[in-house]
């Protein structure tokens, strides 16, 4: 089983300034990594897969990068918007998938 | 591409939860698997399995004895139903459609409690 870890827990923020938000796999899942943001009361978003490809919609803004155990998605320049919960998911067994527990942006 | 879950929102203790997620603007019979996913109130996601139009199905090993994910095309709408709840089951519900790596729409979600 894979297992991801996101850190930090909690990261602060001001806006316009940059937010780096780590993901850490097991064991490799080479670049079958995704990236979802989720506000309070709302479904995911799709934000990021193959580790750096944004999904459609995306703003220019939100970036990511990484392979094998280590990524990171870089949200340069925070909106007030970007404020929220972001998740990694890994799917080197695709269908199969595993999230991490998440790391919550907020406002500094 | 729209997607609606539907069910009850109350399931007594060793019961089975049963939900339906209904999809507008895709015909779930011309490709991608399809998905659910749950959030404990408070919680991280969890994936609990998919399904393809073949009949194909993946679970989370750790919900794969009590879970089954079934199709119905002729209502273009996909099932879940999990077995002998317990409150740990308790969560917001959601469906979704699989990309091929990553779900790219989801539904709204639906909270079902596990409560005597």
């Amino acid at each position: 089983e894979i297992v991801m870890t996101q850190s930090p827990a909690t990261l602060s923020v001001s806006p316009g300034e940059r937010a780096t938000l780590s993901c850490r796999a097991s064991q490799s899942v080479d670049t079958n990594l995704a990236w979802y943001q989720q506000k309070p009361g709302q479904a995911p978003r799709l934000l990021i897969y193959g580790a750096s490809t944004r999904a459609t919609g995306i703003p220019a803004r939100f970036g990511g990068s990484g392979s094998g155990t280590e990524f990171t998605l870089t949200i340069s320049s925070l909106q007030s918007e970007d404020f929220a919960v972001y998740y990694c998911q890994e799917y080197y067994n695709w269908p199969s998938y595993t999230f991490g527990q998440g790391t919550k942006l907020e406002i500094k | 591409v729209q997607l609606q879950e539907s069910g009850p929102g109350l399931v007594k203790p060793s019961e089975t939860l049963s939900l339906t997620c209904t999809v507008s603007g895709y015909s779930i019979s011309s490709g991608f698997y399809w998905g659910w996913i749950r959030q404990p109130p408070g919680k991280g996601l969890e994936w609990i399995g998919s399904m393809y139009r073949s009949g194909s199905t993946f679970y989370n090993p750790s919900l794969k004895s009590r879970v089954t994910i079934s199709l119905d095309t002729s209502k273009n709408q996909f099932s879940l139903k999990l077995s002998s709840v317990t409150a740990a089951d308790t969560a917001m519900y959601y469906c979704a459609r699989d990309r091929g790596g990553g779900f790219g729409y989801w539904g709204q979600g639906t909270l079902v409690a596990v409560s005597s």
